[in-house]
């Protein structure tokens, strides 16, 4: 079945810099990506998703990438602020499976002042 | 709004006993998922309700079952509770046309001893 994974236990970036938290996963099941926020004693929060059939897609402040040839998503954050410290999860799923979501383990991003 | 809640936020339970979490999803949302978080990992699926049924299940003992009512609210049940089912027990509700869309509630921190 699908796993997800990701690179990185930690991630440690200077305030106002750019963040990229990186996620494989591996294999091509999952129909859309979803990127979450888990902020310390808070449930999983939506960022941004983007379907298998796209290779970018833009939020507020947030850019996600998808390379379907290695296999490999990832999230930027452009100004990282300290408010974006958390733990950041990509999840797959697939559209037959409704809101069925296989999470990687997390990267623990810390954003210094 | 409330969004997606749960209760209890705690609880404390031994070896054995049995123990009953509660979700009431956020509104105009009719399919609620669970999932159990362990310390420091991502989520992992238990099982989606829809339409007052179990439709998908997870890798998880016969021991965790649950419940959707009428009103999309839903219930899990954990009997003859192990150490290891020591969690963060999430809640995520969505709808049928935006199922990429998962909203979670703060979790249930259930510890066993």
């Amino acid at each position: 079945g699908e796993s997800v994974g990701l690179h990185l236990p930690t991630l440690s970036v200077q305030e106002g810099d750019n963040s990229i938290i990186n996620c494989a996963y591996s294999n091509s099941a999952s129909d859309y990506f979803i990127w979450y926020k888990q902020e310390s004693g808070k449930g999983p929060q939506f960022i941004i998703d983007i379907r298998s059939n796209m290779d970018k897609r833009q939020g507020q402040r947030v850019t996600v990438l998808l390379n379907k040839t290695v296999k490999h998503l990832s999230l930027q954050i452009a100004a990282t602020q300290p408010g974006d410290s958390a733990v950041y999860f990509c999840a797959g799923a697939k559209e037959t499976s409704g809101s069925r979501l296989t999470f990687g383990e997390g990267t623990q991003l810390t954003v210094n002042p | 709004d409330a969004g997606v809640t749960q209760s209890p936020t705690h609880l404390i339970k031994t070896r054995g006993q049995q123990v009953t979490l509660r979700c009431s999803p956020k509104s105009g949302h009719d399919t609620v998922s669970w999932y159990q978080q362990a310390l420091g990992q991502g989520p992992q699926f238990i099982f989606q309700y829809y339409e007052e049924e179990e439709r998908q299940r997870g890798n998880f003992p016969d021991r965790f079952s649950g419940h959707q009512f009428p009103n999309y609210s839903s219930e899990l049940n954990v009997n003859a509770l192990l150490l290891g089912d020591s969690a963060l027990y999430l809640c995520a509700s969505s709808s049928l046309d935006r199922v990429a869309e998962a909203f979670f509630g703060q979790g249930t921190r259930l510890t066993v001893v």
